[in-house]
């Protein structure tokens, strides 16, 4: 079965500043590789994916990714984080065996200070 | 855009009550899903649904049960509502293959009072 860590509960970063998020998951074959991200009382939106082919991904708002096989980690990076980016992020895995179903790791909460 | 749909934002309901969630999506997707999100655990997905009248337990389905009739509408129903199913409910939606990802509605904040 596939797992997903994600090892941060929650950072906080100042508005300009880099922002890496990280993710590390657990699966048998190449899976799918999602990042999603939650505003407050909101559903989820998807910022990225990777599949297939080149490992490092772009995304909407300014954000990528970059896969890595041999970390078994899928990190989610933005070189200038703006106020409008605090919110919760997940990262998920699909299986290719199980009818593409999701599993999320249990999220990283970002706060954004001024 | 995908867009998927479910019927409540907000919902109370009493102890022992027969509730229905319900998720619409309008593009066609053959996989449906429901998640439950609770703070600090992150989203679990109870039921999924891959066709019509086709469903697969989640990791964790126990007090609920699901309802896939039409392709576009699947039910989440749980039989006799308990405070401990007090919690958000995302239902998602994607295409057979998976590979642009699930597209989630707006969630259903149930309390169990």
């Amino acid at each position: 079965a596939q797992s997903v860590t994600q090892p941060d509960i929650h950072i906080t970063v100042s508005e300009g500043a880099s922002l890496e998020l990280r993710c590390n998951y657990s699966y048998g074959a190449t899976p799918y590789l999602f990042w999603y991200v939650q505003s407050p009382g909101q559903g989820l939106q998807l910022l990225l994916k990777y599949f297939s082919g080149d490992t490092l991904v772009q995304g909407i708002k300014g954000f990528e990714a970059e896969f890595k096989r041999s970390q078994s980690s899928f990190n989610l990076r933005k070189p200038s984080v703006h106020w409008s980016d605090a919110a919760e992020y997940f990262c998920a895995v699909g299986a290719r065996g199980s009818n593409y179903k999701l599993t999320f790791g249990k999220g990283t909460l970002l706060t954004v200070n001024p | 855009d995908v867009k998927v749909t479910q019927s409540s934002r907000y919902l109370v309901k009493r102890t022992g009550e027969k509730v229905f969630l319900e998720c619409v999506q309008d593009m066609d997707h053959e996989n449906m899903f429901w998640y439950r999100q609770d703070p600090g655990l992150g989203l679990r997905l109870i039921y999924f649904s891959y066709d019509v009248k086709m469903k697969e337990k989640g990791d964790i389905p126990e007090g609920y049960s699901v309802s896939r009739e039409k392709k576009e509408r699947f039910s989440l129903i749980l039989e006799s509502a308990s405070t401990n199913q007090t919690s958000m409910y995302l239902c998602a939606s994607s295409s057979l293959a998976g590979v642009f990802g699930a597209f989630f509605g707006q969630g259903t904040r149930l309390t169990v009072v």
